[in-house]
């Protein structure tokens, strides 16, 4: 079956700055790839996702890259804000999802 | 607020029994998942459920079952618990049939095995 890693595992960073996690998947035969966003005791949220006839989706501050070739996927947010620190999953589906195992984020105001 | 209920909202039990988790899809939503998340850990595929069949099935135990109801509600029915059984437990629903689809996760049920 589908497998995720996702790096890092903890991110911190100062306000403003950018932030980039990195996802790879093991089934070529993927074709979808959301971004979650989970507060502390809180549901899971989709931010954004990617399916895999498109390279590259934004969104406002958050990005998505996708390379089918070397099949791994990227979430960018750029001037980040407190309120982004939270813990970021990345997922692989196509007959079911598979997540990564989490990205802590620390936004440092 | 996603639109998918969960009840309920925490449950605490002892070891061997068993307990029924409850799901409320978003309206139109004909797809249940359910997923465990167990404490600093990333979210496991439990099992799908699509317009009341069985569509996919992750790493559920068997222990566990579910079902998906005519009226579209699901059920996940964990038994002979264990105290490693204690996580949140979230379900999500999309209205298409496959999983390459946005989900919308509810709010959890957070289970306490003691």
């Amino acid at each position: 079956g589908e497998n995720v890693e996702q790096h890092p595992s903890t991110l911190s960073v100062q306000e403003g700055d950018s932030a980039v996690i990195k996802c790879t998947y093991s089934d070529s035969a993927s074709n979808y790839f959301p971004w979650y966003k989970q507060e502390l005791g809180k549901r899971p949220q989709l931010i954004i996702d990617i399916r895999s006839n498109v390279g590259e989706k934004k969104d406002q501050r958050i990005a998505v890259t996708l390379n089918k070739t070397a099949k791994h996927f990227s979430l960018h947010i750029t001037e980040t804000q407190p309120e982004d620190s939270a813990v970021y999953f990345c997922a692989a589906s196509m007959n079911d999802m598979r997540f990564g195992a989490g990205t802590r984020l620390t936004v440092k105001p | 607020d996603s639109g998918v209920t969960q009840t309920p909202k925490h449950l605490i039990t002892a070891t061997g029994q068993r307990v029924t988790l409850r799901c409320s899809p978003r309206s139109g939503d004909l797809s249940v998942y359910w997923y465990q998340q167990s404490l600093d850990q990333g979210l496991q595929f439990l099992i799908q459920y699509y317009n009341g069949e069985e569509r996919a099935k992750g790493n559920i135990l068997e222990r566990f079952s579910a079902q998906q109801f005519p009226d579209l509600h699901s059920e996940l029915n964990l038994s002979s618990l264990e105290l490693g059984d204690s996580a949140l437990y979230f379900c999500a629903s999309s209205p298409r049939p496959g999983a390459a689809s946005e989900q919308y996760f509810g709010p959890g049920t957070r289970l306490t095995v003691t």
